[in-house]
């Protein structure tokens, strides 16, 4: 069964440094996708960035990269120079290739910047 | 031009009542999806539909039926409405594809209170 698994119930950064918020995954399926989800109090769920299971580099969206380690089975969300506005609950999912198309998800990581 | 929107925002009504609530997407996707999220946080998946055709059923309890009139509509009914029923449920879109890259757009979530 898959699983994912986010340790951290919440995290504090001081606004313009990096944070790390980690995630780690478990499936036995060779092909599968690793998502990131960002909500804001407002509610709604804004997509972050995509790793796949067969890409070679870490992905980066701007201020967001993946720290991708498929040995290890995680997946850490690295956000670079914290603004008030990254302030959120953060989930990591996972889709495995198939016809499902579901994505599990962890129980999220509350995120504080604070100035 | 709001990729996914749902219809109402809230909605707050008694045990036992029917409701439904309505979901739109114009990114021409072919897959919707319907999740909840609990007063933890924990989002899970319910149903996922592509062209109409139910393809994801999570064990949900028979009181709640989804419709897909069209592939860019997915409504959800409920019938006898419990209190457990409270939490806030998702629609979602998505390509189909065989690549797992394929992001899910999700709508603003409707917040269903159950009295």
């Amino acid at each position: 069964a898959q699983k994912i698994t986010q340790t951290q119930p919440g995290m504090f950064v001081q606004e313009k440094e990096a944070v790390t918020l980690d995630c780690t995954y478990d499936t036995s399926d060779p092909s599968y996708g690793l998502f990131w989800y960002k909500q804001p109090s407002s509610g709604e769920m804004i997509f972050l960035i995509y790793q796949g299971s067969y890409d070679q580099q870490n992905a980066t969206e701007g201020r967001y990269s993946l720290n991708f380690q498929k040995a290890r089975k995680s997946a850490n969300l690295v956000i670079s120079a914290s603004q008030l506005g990254d302030s959120a609950m953060y989930f990591c999912a996972m889709r495995e290739l198939g016809n499902t198309d579901k994505l599990i998800f962890g129980t999220g990581t509350r995120l504080q910047v604070f100035p | 031009d709001t990729a996914v929107s749902q219809t109402p925002k809230y909605l707050v009504t008694q045990m036992g009542n029917d409701k439904s609530i309505k979901c739109e997407q114009n990114l021409g996707h072919d897959t919707m999806y319907w999740y909840k999220q609990d007063s933890k946080k924990f989002l899970k998946i319910m149903f996922s539909y592509n062209n109409k055709e139910l393809i994801i059923n999570e064990t949900v309890p028979n009181r709640f039926s989804p419709k897909s009139p069209d592939k860019a509509h997915l409504n959800l009914h409920i019938n006898s409405l419990e209190l457990g029923d409270s939490a806030v449920y998702f629609c979602a879109s998505s390509h189909t594809s065989s690549d797992s890259a394929n992001e899910q757009y999700f709508g603003p979530g409707t917040r269903l209170t159950v009295t």
